[in-house]
């Protein structure tokens, strides 16, 4: 069955610290790609999402995720963390021709001001 | 624009009473529909997907059910609500035409006492 690992399930990091959530899926045809937020007592948000093209996707808030196929990853990196980027990050795979999205166990991050 | 509605917010409920969670979305036609429940620690289960009126899929087999009476409308049920049925259940839409990620609605708490 198709699976999303997160391995980071906390993470802790102090602002203008680099920051690198990984996501690791199990699929070896086609896919989507996603990475959601959940901010405190807010929604789920899409933050980035791949599809084709470019591997090297750039989403809102300066977040950006590598697609690496050879490695079945989708890991999101941001070069400064800022405290309000506090929150719960989920990646996410759809197979292409289906209509179910497979989601993550999810990151949480707690960036220290 | 699109918009998803999902209510309640926060719900008690005892132990074998029934249950109903109602979400609707706005602003688009034909939309593919979702139930997930997020627990901490799990992140996204997939309970429930719909791609039309009356067309319910069900990925875990459990107390709950799922029905979508309307093009916008999708509720998920219970007839008798079990202590592990606890949890934050949240409704989803996506285009089927272009599959560009889900849209959240913002939960439901639920708790069964």
């Amino acid at each position: 069955a198709q699976s999303v690992s997160q391995h980071n399930h906390h993470v802790i990091l102090s602002e203008a610290a680099s920051l690198e959530l990984g996501c690791n899926y199990s699929y070896g045809g086609t896919v989507n790609l996603f990475w959601y937020v959940q901010y405190p007592g807010q929604h789920l948000q899409l933050l980035l999402k791949y599809f084709s093209g470019d591997p090297l996707v750039k989403g809102i808030k300066g977040f950006e995720a590598e697609f690496i196929k050879s490695k079945f990853s989708f890991n999101l990196r941001k070069p400064s963390v800022q405290w309000s980027d506090t929150a719960e990050y989920f990646c996410a795979v759809s197979i292409s021709g289906t209509y179910k999205y497979i989601f993550g166990t999810g990151t949480r991050l707690k960036v220290l001001a | 624009s699109q918009t998803i509605h999902q209510w309640p917010a926060t719900l008690v409920q005892p132990v074998g009473s029934p249950l109903s969670l109602e979400c609707t979305v706005e602003g688009t036609s034909n939309p593919n529909l979702y139930w997930y429940r997020q627990a901490a620690g799990r992140g996204l289960q997939l309970l429930f997907y719909s791609i039309g009126i009356d067309q319910i899929s069900s990925e875990v087999p459990q107390n709950l059910s799922a029905s979508r009476p309307q093009d916008r409308q999708f509720i998920l049920s219970s007839k008798k609500l079990l202590l592990s049925d606890s949890g934050f259940y949240l409704c989803a839409w996506s285009n089927p035409e272009t599959n560009y990620g889900y849209t959240f609605g913002s939960g439901t708490r639920l708790t069964v006492v």
